[in-house]
């Protein structure tokens, strides 16, 4: 079965550093792989997606993330964070072909200090 | 468009008693999930469907049901409400292309059920 692991439920970084979330998936297969963004109290954003192609994707607001197939792994990363990136965030992996169904990671909530 | 929505936004529920949340899209997207979000577990399939008048279970179905009969909608029903599922709940679609097995799902603003 799919399973998606964020190691790291709460990261805090100062405004202005550099970020990277982790994300580590089980799939027997080419892995479809999501980062998604929650704003407190709303729904939830794409930030990137990773369908095939070049292993590092970019996404909205400066984002961007590596697949690496022999570490099993989704990392997510922006070079310089700002007070508004801060949010919880889910990787994911689309599950079982022929259906649309997401497996989230438990999510990594991020804390920005001024 | 305005895209998923999801009505209420909030509800409170007492124990055994029955209620319907409502998920509209205006994609015309194939496929709609249900997804409840609880902390420390991210989130969790539901119930899902690829189309009108298909729905399939998901990981978490106990206690839900859902049916599809217009591409636009897609409610999950609860029959007697438990306060085990006090959630957020999440509806999602997303289109479907030849050849491609997941596309990306476009997420509704969530409705917060309180069952007392």
């Amino acid at each position: 079965a799919q399973s998606v692991t964020q190691p790291d439920i709460h990261i805090t970084v100062s405004e202005g550093a550099s970020l990277e979330l982790r994300c580590n998936y089980s799939y027997g297969a080419t892995p479809y792989l999501f980062w998604y963004v929650q704003s407190p109290g709303q729904g939830l954003q794409l930030l990137l997606k990773y369908f095939s192609g070049d292993t590092l994707v970019q996404g909205i607001k400066g984002f961007e993330a590596e697949f690496k197939r022999s570490q099993s792994s989704f990392n997510l990363r922006k070079p310089s964070v700002h007070w508004s990136d801060a949010a919880e965030y889910f990787c994911a992996v689309g599950a079982s072909q022929g259906a649309q169904k997401l497996v989230f990671g438990q999510g990594t909530r991020l804390t920005i200090n001024p | 468009n305005a895209g998923v929505t999801q009505t209420p936004k909030f509800q409170v529920l007492k124990t055994g008693q029955s209620m319907t949340l409502q998920c509209a899209q205006d994609m015309n997207h194939e496929y709609m999930s249900w997804y409840r979000q609880d902390p420390g577990m991210g989130l969790r399939l539901i119930h899902y469907s690829v189309g009108a008048g298909i729905t399939d279970q998901g990981e978490v179905p106990n206690g839900y049901n859902v049916s599809r009969s217009t591409t636009e909608d897609f409610p999950l029903r609860l029959l007697s409400a438990a306060p085990s599922q006090t959630s957020v709940y999440f509806c999602a679609s997303s289109y479907s292309r030849a050849g491609v097995r997941q596309e990306t799902q476009y997420f509704g603003p969530g409705t917060r059920l309180l069952v007392l």
